[in-house]
């Protein structure tokens, strides 16, 4: 079975400064996709970022980026620049292949406050 | 390309009542899956429609059904409310390349009073 955990619940950072969230996965899959999400009061979750297990560089959208260390089954999601509108609940997931998203895990999710 | 929509946005019903919520997925994507997020319980995986056919189902209790037109349109269906059923109902598309892409409208708030 595939765990995703964030041992963060909570985290804060300056507006403008660097934040990272942690997120950590156990599988026997080799192949899979990874995700970041967020979920701001708004409710919608949107997809932020999307890793696929095969590709050794890491994604990169914007002030988004991820650190994949896949032996080390950590996926953890860095935001630059931080703005007032990345204030959200943000969620890793993780996803089997060809899973669709009935077969997307989700960690508990860490609640990002961007502090002006 | 528009995106998920789910309506109504919120709801409030009474316990015994039942409830139907509507997901109309990306066009071209042909799964929706359901979710249930509660504070307590996170995000958890209630049913997947695919051709109009239940292809994979979570562990919830049969008051809870849906069903998917041959629009890719799905509805999911609560019978006899319960206080427990107040979450929020998360809908989410999936499609594209090696069905990798998961994509989620903005969720129905349903309050069982």
């Amino acid at each position: 079975a595939q765990t995703v955990t964030q041992s963060q619940p909570e985290m804060s950072v300056q507006e403008a400064e660097t934040v990272t969230l942690s997120c950590t996965y156990d599988t026997s899959e080799n192949n899979y996709y990874l995700f970041w999400y967020k979920q701001p009061p708004s409710r919608q979750m949107i997809l932020v970022i999307r890793q696929e297990a095969y590709k050794q560089q890491n994604a990169t959208e914007n002030r988004f980026s991820v650190n994949f260390q896949k032996a080390a089954k950590s996926f953890s999601l860095k935001i630059s620049d931080s703005q007032l509108g990345d204030t959200a609940m943000y969620f890793c997931a993780f996803m089997k292949p060809f899973g669709g998203a009935n077969n997307l895990f989700f960690g508990t999710g860490t609640r990002l406050t961007v502090i002006p | 390309k528009a995106g998920v929509t789910q309506t109504p946005r919120y709801l409030i019903k009474t316990r015994g009542q039942q409830v139907t919520l509507s997901c109309s997925p990306i066009s071209g994507h042909r799964s929706v899956s359901w979710y249930q997020q509660t504070p307590g319980q996170g995000l958890q995986f209630l049913f997947e429609y695919f051709s109009e056919t239940q292809r994979n189902k979570g562990n919830f209790p049969g008051r809870f059904s849906g069903r998917q037109f041959s629009n890719s349109r799905s509805e999911m269906n609560v019978s006899t409310l319960e206080l427990g059923d107040s979450a929020l109902y998360l809908c989410a598309s999936s499609g594209g390349v090696r069905n990798t892409e998961a994509f989620f409208g903005q969720g129905t708030r349903l309050t069982v009073v």
